[in-house]
């Protein structure tokens, strides 16, 4: 399977824990994305990088929230202290440098705080 | 703020009737759309864009209208088919052309009967 991965699927924590998501992009994708969606909402931007580079952050992401893409392939997003509002959808995407604005999404990480 | 509007939270259709999608956005710096599709416990897929320079976008069974003075689309499927069951998420992106930040609305449940 060549699309997007994202590991694990589901995690289910206690409040105040730290948590983490790894996303494998499609291989030859040079730009990778976090979003975040919650029931009943649209999927909503967090963060996106272009290789290894960070370009740009929302400011959904606060201080507890970091993620890194240290080798420009697979990223992880860590959540420090979580909350319960944190239980949410955490979704990866990729894509292309040469962007038509289409993106690769992943199947997602179901994270549910307890 | 809600940036892209989908009022409609659901919507039924006939098999084989034309199913239309709206999608309203208060950003005027928003020069591209997509649309994107969702099935349940997967992550959603790109089916069809369209950029600030055109008003017409066709693509097989799915066309998108872009309406710029009433910062309003539609996503047009004709004929409806049980499989088109899904939920329709507009986006926008104000990148010129990328998927950078994209900005999604809450989407719409699609529902086709037979």
């Amino acid at each position: 399977d060549t699309g997007v991965s994202q590991d694990p699927r589901h995690k289910i924590t206690k409040r105040g824990q730290n948590v983490t998501f790894r996303c494998d992009p499609i291989s030859e994708h040079n730009r990778l994305y976090w979003y975040r969606q919650t029931l009943g909402q649209g999927p909503e931007f967090l963060t996106y990088f272009q290789n290894e580079a960070q370009l740009e952050k929302s400011r959904l992401l606060s201080d507890r929230f970091s993620a890194e893409r240290p080798k420009g392939s697979f990223s992880t997003l860590e959540i420090q202290r979580t909350e319960q509002g944190d239980s949410a959808m955490y979704l990866c995407a990729s894509s292309p440098f040469r962007n038509t604005g289409e993106l690769f999404f992943g199947e997602g990480s179901r994270l549910t705080v307890l | 703020d809600q940036q892209v509007k989908q009022n409609s939270p659901s919507l039924s259709v006939q098999e084989g009737r034309i199913s239309i999608l709206n999608c309203d956005y208060t950003n005027s710096m928003f020069d591209y759309f997509l649309w994107y599709k969702k099935y349940p416990a997967e992550g959603p897929t790109f089916l069809i864009s369209i950029s600030s320079i055109k008003d017409k976008n066709e693509d097989g069974r799915f066309t998108v209208f872009l309406n710029k003075s009433a910062k309003h689309l539609s996503l047009h499927i004709v004929p409806s088919q049980p499989g088109d069951s899904a939920v329709y998420f507009c986006a926008a992106s104000e990148s010129g052309g990328g998927a950078d930040g994209l900005t999604f609305g809450k989407g719409t449940h699609l529902i086709i009967q037979p």
